[in-house]
């Protein structure tokens, strides 16, 4: 069985410092990762993944995320956050050997960043 | 615009009362899911589609149809609707059902708000 979990119901963050949001995994075969974001009133846009390859993946509006395997982790990173980055973030994992394209979610965490 | 729409945004109504949330995507499409998401639940698959005619079940499927006889429909019909169906439901769509694929990221439509009393 395929799980996400994100050990943070809300992350505070000043514009302008570094932003992470946590997400670790757990797979019985190869870990297929994403990171989605949600606006208020609006569904989840896709913002990275991780198929295989490189461990920093880089996505949209500046965001990247390290994958690192030994510690089955896949953190959501932002060198300096916006007001705008305010939103809600699921992290999310699909088992290599799941069928259907399923997506496990995390229960999200949301972000605040202040002026 | 390539987009999922879905109808209605909100809904209220009755225990029982059976109601259809519709889906579209105008971006020809293979893959098809409907998801609900509750607070602190994260999101929660109930049914998704790889093409027409073939539907499966998700982890929450109870109380829940589907049916994909067009490829860019995925309507989700609730028979005898229930207060713990209460949520906020999304549809998405892709490309390609496989996760690994370039075209797998999900798009999302806005979300129907859901309140059954």
């Amino acid at each position: 069985a395929q799980s996400v979990a994100q050990p943070e119901d809300q992350v505070n963050v000043a514009e302008g410092n570094p932003l992470t949001v946590k997400c670790t995994y757990s797979v019985s075969g190869n870990p297929y990762l994403f990171w989605y974001v949600q606006y208020p009133n609006r569904g989840l846009q896709f913002l990275l993944k991780y198929i295989t390859g490189d461990n920093l993946v880089k996505g949209s509006y500046g965001f990247e995320a390290e994958f690192n395997k030994s510690q089955t982790s896949f953190h959501l990173k932002k060198p300096s956050a916006l007001v705008s980055d305010s939103a809600l973030y699921f992290c999310a994992v699909s088992d290599s050997r799941a069928a259907g394209n399923k997506l496990t979610f995390g229960g999200g965490t949301r972000v605040l960043v202040k002026p | 615009e390539a987009q999922v729409t879905q109808n209605p945004r909100y809904l209220i109504t009755v225990t029982g009362k059976k109601l259809t949330v519709t889906c579209s995507q105008n971006m020809n499409h293979e893959y098809m899911s409907w998801y609900r998401q509750d607070p602190g639940l994260g999101l929660r698959q109930i049914y998704y589609s790889m093409n027409v005619e073939v539907t499966d079940k998700g982890d929450v499927p109870e109380g829940y149809k589907v049916s994909r006889k067009e490829k860019r429909n995925f309507p989700l019909i609730l028979e005898s609707p229930s207060p713990n169906q209460t949520s906020l439901y999304f549809c998405a769509s892709s490309l390609s059902y496989q996760p690994s694929s370039y075209n797998s990221p999900l798009h999302f439509g806005n979300g129907t708000r859901l309140t059954v009393t």
